[in-house]
């Protein structure tokens, strides 16, 4: 159980276009979802909580109009990068949180975006 | 602000040995961990979590010790095997935070065969 999904696992976009990332939780709800951007060899850093039915709150530093989240459903929260540009090319990871005793969170397996 | 470190940024182990992991966090507040693996280009794993109400807690072939008192936490490997090279990250959840969990830098295991 407990199983985090993303889509793509890895894209390659051209200087200036848009790339949605989805995160879905496969076997339970997830009222809240977490976007986190790890550059190499480095610790994840936290870009945003993202709640279903509301607006995402976004950590002090990222741009909330170029990273765009979307919850749309209990299950599902998408991350688009707007007008991406090279120095947006990281590994992009979700969790999702599941809610219990102690709201354990649970990760997606990454996504790799490169920005030529 | 909270801060989350490990003693030691890489590890290496011959097989079969034990793995000890450290990890120092700042926050008294804190009260619940979690130990994450992380193989090159996946998300974190879940291994294995602890409350502050315990001070240590065992999975299959590893274990949590949580020393409330100096603020430190360590995972512990038992009979370290080539598929647990990883880096691994404690994370530190502070409740009235919105249960955001905050990432130490990693911990590099490598397991010579």
């Amino acid at each position: 159980g407990a199983v985090v999904s993303q889509h793509p696992s890895w894209v390659i976009c051209k200087s200036g276009t848009s790339v949605k990332i989805e995160c879905r939780s496969l076997d339970f709800q997830a009222t809240t979802m977490f976007w986190y951007r790890q550059f190499p060899k480095q610790s994840l850093m936290l870009m945003a909580t993202s709640n279903e039915g509301s607006k995402a709150t976004y950590e002090q530093g990222v741009e909330k109009d170029k990273f765009l989240i979307n919850h749309a459903s209990l299950t599902l929260s998408t991350l688009t990068v707007t007008s991406a540009h090279p120095e947006d090319s990281s590994f992009y990871i979700c969790s999702a949180r599941l809610r219990g005793v102690t709201d354990t969170q649970y990760f997606g397996p990454g996504t790799r975006l490169t920005v030529l | 602000g909270e801060s989350v470190g490990l003693h030691l940024p890489t590890l290496s182990v011959q097989e079969g040995d034990n793995s000890i992991i450290n990890c120092a966090y700042s926050n008294s507040a804190s009260d619940y961990f979690i130990w994450y693996k992380q193989e090159s280009g996946k998300g974190p794993q879940f291994i294995i979590d602890i409350r502050s109400n315990m001070d240590k807690r065992q999975g299959q072939r590893v274990t949590v010790l949580l020393n409330k008192t100096v603020k430190h936490l360590s995972l512990q490997i038992a009979a370290t095997q080539p598929g647990d090279s990883a880096v691994y990250f404690c994370a530190e959840n502070i409740t009235n935070t919105g249960n955001q969990f905050y990432f130490g830098t990693g911990t590099s295991l490598t397991v010579i065969p």
